[in-house]
């Protein structure tokens, strides 16, 4: 059971937004900023967005994260094949004193 | 440009030893403290542990604090792993990842993850 609860998996057309939620509590999200990775099948993760809403050099700008209280999701507008993969968010978290990710979101694009 | 390459993995017993590397390159790797964070089969990312950048300090999760030694060479741009007394629920692919800072703090994140190394315990 993941500090961090994320929906296991969300689909959507190629071309449209998909927006994958992340909840936590006070101890975490609520008093920390995210991070958010990208896994591609086989692959390491890639940082996609850090600092609730911070793009790093090199992402594509059709990702997006924001954050509300204690919950945090990540937005991929103008959907594409190659954006099928497993999305974590990651946060510290106050409790445990470490990190700790989401159980992950799979995109699937239709 | 950042490379992490972990060595190491491989089949190994329940209740054995097994030590993992991670050679650094293309950064300043004294500087900047390192996680090993592992991915069981199928299933989602979990932290196991950090290390300050001048090895100072260690941090660990509860799942694997007395078992698990995380330890570093700047001279030689390395990080280790030790793992003993191996379980069935250590089998995972073991990433090395680098933190954007050299200490553990609320602010972390990784910003660069090596290919991983596969340990897998069985009788």
């Amino acid at each position: 059971q993941s500090v961090l609860t994320q929906p296991p998996s969300v689909s959507e057309a190629p071309r449209q937004r998909v927006t994958i939620s992340c909840s936590g509590s006070s101890s975490n999200i609520g008093n920390n900023p995210v991070i958010w990775y990208q896994q591609l099948p086989g692959k390491a993760p890639k940082l996609l967005i850090y600092y609730d809403d911070l793009v790093p050099s090199g992402v594509s700008d059709r990702f997006s994260g924001s954050k509300s209280g204690t919950s945090a999701s990540l937005a991929i507008s103008g959907l594409q094949s190659e954006d099928e993969a497993d999305y974590y968010c990651a946060t510290w978290d106050d409790t445990l004193s470490g990190p700790v990710f989401g159980g992950g979101t799979k995109v699937t694009v239709l | 440009q950042v490379h992490l390459v972990e060595s190491g993995g491989g089949v190994v017993q329940p209740g054995e030893s097994r030590r993992l590397s991670c050679a650094a390159s293309g950064f300043n790797f004294g500087a900047y403290g390192i996680h090993w964070v592992r991915q069981a089969p199928g299933k989602g990312l979990d932290w196991m542990a950090f290390i300050q950048y001048d090895g100072s300090n260690e941090y660990y999760a509860d799942s694997v604090k007395g078992r698990f030694t995380i330890s570093r060479d700047n001279s030689k741009n390395t990080l280790y792993l030790q793992m003993n007394s191996l379980k069935a629920e250590d089998t995972a692919i073991y990433y090395c990842a680098k933190d954007r800072d050299g200490m553990f703090s609320s602010g972390w994140y990784v910003d660069h993850w090596g290919q991983g190394a596969l340990v897998t315990v069985t009788s």
